[in-house]
């Protein structure tokens, strides 16, 4: 089955630790996200990866660190300097297509990370 | 800073009965897209409306488009238990083919059987 795999479902962070949280992809797809939920908010966009080797900074990257060195994985990093870290945590991936033209997000099904 | 708004918060009907969902919007956009969210599970996209549509049915899913009061509305009609869940509208920056999906605060309906 094609999709998008988040791992782990549950990440528990103690003071001053380093988390990375895993997203891969089979579906192709060139671009990659990640976005941020927080209890009855929106989405916010941490990093995204339009192609291999190249990321950019979304609204809310300070703390967070992303690589993108093959085409179907996208992990993210929390860093300790991120002080507000629990939330949960969407993996998207798209397809831009030849137009360019913006198309729908596949997601991943989430991880949850709450601080210890 | 948020592009889409959606109101209400929040919506509780009986099974059987119609949902009404609206997105307001700041900036022109090539696209409008809804999205739905069960509990603790990642977002499914269900349909897209571009600029030139004012209307699109997907199922029991009816979706329309006024760009010239920026705003979109989500029918689905005859509700069932399942659909309850959160539903958002999403759109991407007004300038460039870039990639930068914005989501609003979300809806959550509630379908009581």
């Amino acid at each position: 089955d094609g999709g998008i795999t988040q791992s782990p479902k549950y990440l528990f962070r103690k003071e001053g630790q380093n988390v990375t949280l895993s997203c891969e992809q089979n579906l192709n797809h060139d671009a990659m996200y990640w976005y941020r939920q927080d209890p009855g908010q929106g989405l916010r966009l941490i990093y995204y990866s339009q192609i291999v080797n190249d990321f950019q900074k979304g609204d809310i990257a300070e703390g967070y660190s992303v690589s993108r060195e093959k085409k179907e994985s996208f992990p993210l990093t929390v860093t300790s300097a991120q002080k507000n870290p629990t939330a949960f945590y969407l993996c998207a991936s798209r397809n831009p297509g030849p137009s360019r033209i913006n198309e729908k997000l596949f997601f991943g099904s989430g991880t949850q990370l709450s601080v210890l | 800073s948020q592009q889409g708004e959606e109101d209400p918060q929040a919506l509780s009907i009986q099974e059987g009965e119609n949902a009404t969902m609206n997105c307001s919007y700041k900036t022109s956009i090539n696209n409008l897209q809804w999205y739905r969210q069960n509990s603790g599970r990642g977002l499914v996209h269900l349909i897209l409306i571009r600029s030139n549509e004012r209307e699109k049915h997907s199922g029991r899913l009816r979706v329309t488009l006024d760009t010239s009061k920026k705003s979109s509305s989500l029918l689905i009609t005859a509700s069932r238990a399942a659909d309850t869940a959160s539903y958002f509208c999403a759109t991407p920056p007004p300038t460039g083919a870039n990639s930068k999906l914005t989501f609003g605060k979300g809806i959550t309906l509630s379908v009581r059987p």
